[in-house]
C-alpha cells in the first residue's frame, strides 16, 4: 500500500511565523504534490515536484515555497502566515507514470489555523 | 467557467438505492478520470480511474466516461450508510496536474 505522511495533523500559528509543512512517501515515487482545500473552493494545487530539487508552480503559488531535497520529501513552507492561509493541506504522490494511469495518492491533511 | 463541474448535493438516497453522480469537464484534450470519496474531517481516497469511453464497473462503483460530450458519471449500487461521503471527480488534460471539481456530497439514509 501507498502510504504518504504528513508532520502534523492539526497545527496553529500566528501570524507572521514562518511554517513548515512536511510531507514524506514510502513508495519511491516521483511525483509529489501540494494542495489547499477550503470550503467552497474544493482542491486547489499549489506547487508540485517531479523530481528532487525539482518544483513547478501549481495555480495558487503565492505566499508558499516548497522544498525537495530527498525524494521521499517534499516540504512546503510558508514564508509569513497570514490569517487567510489557514486552510486544509494534503500533501499526494504519484509514481509518475507516463500516459495516462498515473495516480495520485494522498496524506491525511494538515489543518492548520493562523491566528 | 469551472474547468471541471459537480453538483454540491447534497445528493440524498435512501439505503439500498443507486446513487448517481455527475461531472463534466471543459478540457477536450482531457484523458485521465478519476473518482476520489473524503470522509468529512479525513483525506480523499481513491476509489475509480477510468481512460476510455464506456463503462468501468469495480465492485458495487461503476464509473461511466462519454469524451464527446466531456462528462464522467459514478454510480454506487446498493447503497450503504457508510458511503455517505463527499466525492471528488477529478481530470487530468496533460502533464502530471490534475483539476478537481468541487465535490458532491452523498447521504444515504438507513
Amino acid at each position: 500500500d501507498v502510504k504518504v505522511t504528513q508532520s502534523s495533523r492539526y497545527l496553529v500559528k500566528r501570524t507572521g511565523e514562518k511554517v513548515f509543512l512536511e510531507c514524506v512517501q514510502d513508495m519511491d515515487h516521483e511525483n509529489m504534490f501540494w494542495y489547499r482545500q477550503d470550503p467552497g473552493l474544493g482542491l486547489r494545487l499549489i506547487y508540485f515536484s517531479y523530481d528532487v530539487k525539482m518544483k513547478e508552480k501549481g495555480d495558487i503559488p503565492e505566499g508558499y515555497s516548497v522544498s525537495r531535497e530527498k525524494k521521499e520529501r517534499f516540504s512546503l513552507i510558508l514564508e509569513s502566515a497570514s490569517t487567510n492561509q489557514t486552510s486544509m493541506y494534503l500533501c499526494a504522490s504519484s509514481l509518475g507514470l507516463a500516459g495516462d494511469t498515473d495516480t495520485q495518492y494522498f496524506g491525511p491533511g494538515t489543518r492548520l489555523t493562523v491566528l | 467557467q469551472k474547468e471541471v463541474e459537480q453538483n454540491s448535493g447534497p445528493l440524498s438516497v435512501p439505503e439500498g438505492a443507486i446513487a448517481s453522480l455527475n461531472c463534466t469537464y471543459s478540457d477536450r484534450v482531457s484523458q485521465s478520470f478519476f473518482w476520489y470519496r473524503q470522509y468529512s474531517g479525513k483525506s480523499p481516497e481513491l476509489i475509480m480511474s477510468i481512460y476510455s469511453n464506456g463503462d468501468k464497473e469495480d465492485g458495487r462503483f461503476t464509473a461511466q466516461l462519454n469524451k464527446a460530450s466531456q462528462y464522467v458519471s459514478l454510480l454506487i449500487r446498493d447503497s450503504q450508510p457508510s458511503d455517505s461521503a463527499t466525492y471528488l471527480c477529478a481530470v487530468r488534460a496533460a502533464g502530471n496536474k490534475l483539476t478537481f471539481g468541487g465535490g458532491t456530497r452523498v447521504l444515504v439514509k438507513p
